[in-house]
């Protein structure tokens, strides 16, 4: 599976949209980004994933550049809630065999009131 | 539908003891990650089960260390003759088909004294 690069830490103010990139160069036809994230110590949460297109769900926004080589994940209103550790995983998907999901450092987004 | 269930949520075992460590996958699911969080570090990937096969076991420590997703009732994982070094928080995961997005549980919380 391909490397991803992230910021250690960023702040956010409640309320505004969190902006949280990734970078993903080596990324290959065939590999999905993927974003969890980890309140505290508490399990992973899935948050969205997509290929080559922009998604959306109830949670937040993914964003992939035309190039595939980066994203930005969005959290349109933040709230104090959203303070946790959040990664981007690229993921081999469709080969007929399984693809771990491979945790990297992360990203640590405080929210501040 | 129920989450992940792990249990138990916190597991004190004396060095030398065996732990057992239980996951209840989420319903229709039948393919079970195991991961493994050490104080203040990241994931790490331990095996990846999917019902009565072991698929991928490439994180898992050569001894002590053993998993099993029978084709009734929980996934196990089992590290026999715990040391200090084996008290972490460990993640279940599960997915309902190959390589789409996996849940996790809340973890257990193994101490070894």
């Amino acid at each position: 599976d391909a490397k991803t690069t992230q910021p250690t830490s960023m702040d956010c103010a409640e309320g505004r949209a969190a902006n949280l990139p990734c970078n993903h160069s080596t990324i290959s036809g065939n590999e999905y980004v993927y974003w969890y994230r980890q309140i505290h110590s508490q399990g992973p949460q899935y948050i969205i994933h997509g290929l080559k297109n922009n998604e959306t769900n109830e949670m937040a926004s993914l964003i992939i550049t035309e190039d595939r080589k980066s994203s930005t994940l969005i959290l349109p209103h933040a709230t104090l809630r959203d303070t946790a550790v959040y990664y981007c995983i690229v993921r081999v998907v469709n080969t007929g065999t399984a693809s771990k999901l491979t945790f990297g450092t992360g990203t640590r987004l405080q929210v501040t009131l | 539908n129920a989450g992940v269930m792990q249990n138990p949520r916190h597991l004190v075992r004396r060095r030398g003891q065996e732990a057992r460590l239980r996951c209840s996958p989420m319903k229709g699911h039948s393919h079970v990650y195991w991961y493994r969080q050490l104080p203040e570090e990241g994931l790490k990937f331990m095996v990846y089960l999917q019902k009565e096969n072991i698929i991928d076991e490439s994180g898992m420590p050569k001894e002590r260390f053993s998993a099993e997703f029978p084709k009734e009732g929980p996934s196990i994982l089992r590290i026999q003759q715990v040391v200090r070094g084996d008290s972490a928080a460990y993640f279940c995961a599960s997915s309902p088909n190959l390589n789409t997005e996996a849940f996790f549980g809340q973890g257990t919380r193994l101490t070894v004294v």
